[in-house]
Order: C-alpha cells, then structure tokens, then sequence
C-alpha cells in the first residue's frame, strides 16, 4: 500500500526565518505528488504537481522539489499568511493518498 | 463563483439516524471523490466516480452509499450512523480519473454524532 510520511509535524517559525518541510513516500508507480495547503475550515487547496525526480516548481515564496524518495517544500522568508498545513499527496493509478500534513505557524 | 460546493457545512445528529451530503461541482469536471478527514486529520479516500461510474471504492461500511445523478453532482447518503462516522467529509473533483491533474476540494461538511 501506498505510504506518505510528512515531517515534522509542526512547525513555528518566525516572520522571515525560512525552513523546509519534508514528504518521504513509498508508491508502485508514481504518476505524481502533490502539493496542498489547508486553512482552518477549509478545504485542502493545490498549491504543485510533480511528475519526476528532479524537478522543481516555485510559486511566491514556496518551492517544491522532488527525488525518487522524497519532496521538499522550502518556504523562503514566510509571513504570518504563510500559516496552514502543507499537505502532500502521491498519485498511484487512480488514487490520491495524503500524508498527515506539517502545520506551520509564522509569528509576526 | 464556488467551484466545489458541499451542503450542509455542518450535520450534527443522533447515532442511528440516516442523513445524506450533497456535493456540486461547475469547474466542468468529469471525476469527483469523496473524502473523509479524521481527527488526526488524514484525508482518506472513499469513493470516486467518472462520468457517473464508480471507479474506487475503498474499505468502506456498506452503511455509506454514493450516487452521482450527472457528472456535476456526486452525494453521500449514510445509514444508521455510528460515533465513529463523526468526521469532516470532503468533496473533490478533478479533470480526468487517471492523469495527474490536481483536484478541487470543497470547503467540507462537519459530521458529529451524539
């Protein structure tokens, strides 16, 4: 069975003190991982897909990486709008599987 | 616009009871799932459908029914609820069922059971 571990659970950071969150992943036939952030009483909302080791997507002040066994997402410099849970899911076939998420907390 | 809708966004009820969630999306997609989020927050998938036929359906008590009337629509009746039914239900929909293309997720419908 697909597994997708997220680390570390939680993470509170200062305005500006940039850090990376981690998503270490076993699938047969990886077709894609992504990338979600989720507010509070939200729903999860795309934030990347990454389809092969080595690639790399950037959006403001986020970039996800991938390699065959992990992804990265490095948040360069957050503000407090940065705070949610990150969640990072691996596509096998048909089926999304999600890991626990990283909630991150920026103070100003 | 809201592209993933859910109804209601919270279902408080009795154990035993029936109840169903609706879920509508306009983006044009041909695939919608339903998920469930428990309490340590994993999303887990239930059912999926495509063009009206039920692609996945995982592990789930037989008492959780879906029915999707057109591709735009996919709802979840639920029989004979038990505590452990309490959770956020999400709705999502997304492009095609196979290729890696993001899906949309509703805002959630927070189920309690008492």
């Amino acid at each position: 069975e697909d597994q997708v571990t997220q680390s570390p659970e939680a993470l509170r950071l200062q305005e500006g003190e940039s850090s990376s969150l981690n998503c270490s992943y076993t699938v047969s036939g990886l077709r894609g991982l992504f990338w979600y952030r989720q507010d509070p009483g939200k729903g999860p909302e795309f934030l990347f897909t990454l389809y092969s080791a080595g690639e790399e997507k950037e959006k403001e002040r986020l970039k996800a990486t991938l390699t065959k066994k992990e992804s990265f997402l490095h948040i360069t410099a957050p503000k407090p709008e940065d705070s949610a849970t990150y969640l990072c899911a691996v596509q096998n076939d048909y089926k999304l599987s999600f890991g626990a998420g990283t909630t991150v907390t920026v103070r100003a | 616009d809201t592209a993933v809708s859910q109804t209601p966004k919270y279902l408080v009820t009795q154990m035993g009871n029936d109840k169903s969630i609706k879920c509508e999306q306009n983006l044009g997609h041909d695939t919608m799932y339903w998920y469930k989020q428990d309490s340590k927050k994993f999303l887990k998938i239930m059912f999926s459908y495509n063009n009206k036929e039920l692609i996945i359906n995982e592990t789930v008590p037989n008492r959780f029914s879906p029915k999707s009337p057109d591709k735009a629509h996919l709802n979840l009746h639920i029989n004979s609820l038990e505590l452990g039914d309490s959770a956020v239900y999400f709705c999502a929909s997304s492009q095609g069922p196979r290729d890696p293309q993001p899906q949309h997720f509703g805002d959630g419908t927070r189920l309690s059971i008492l």
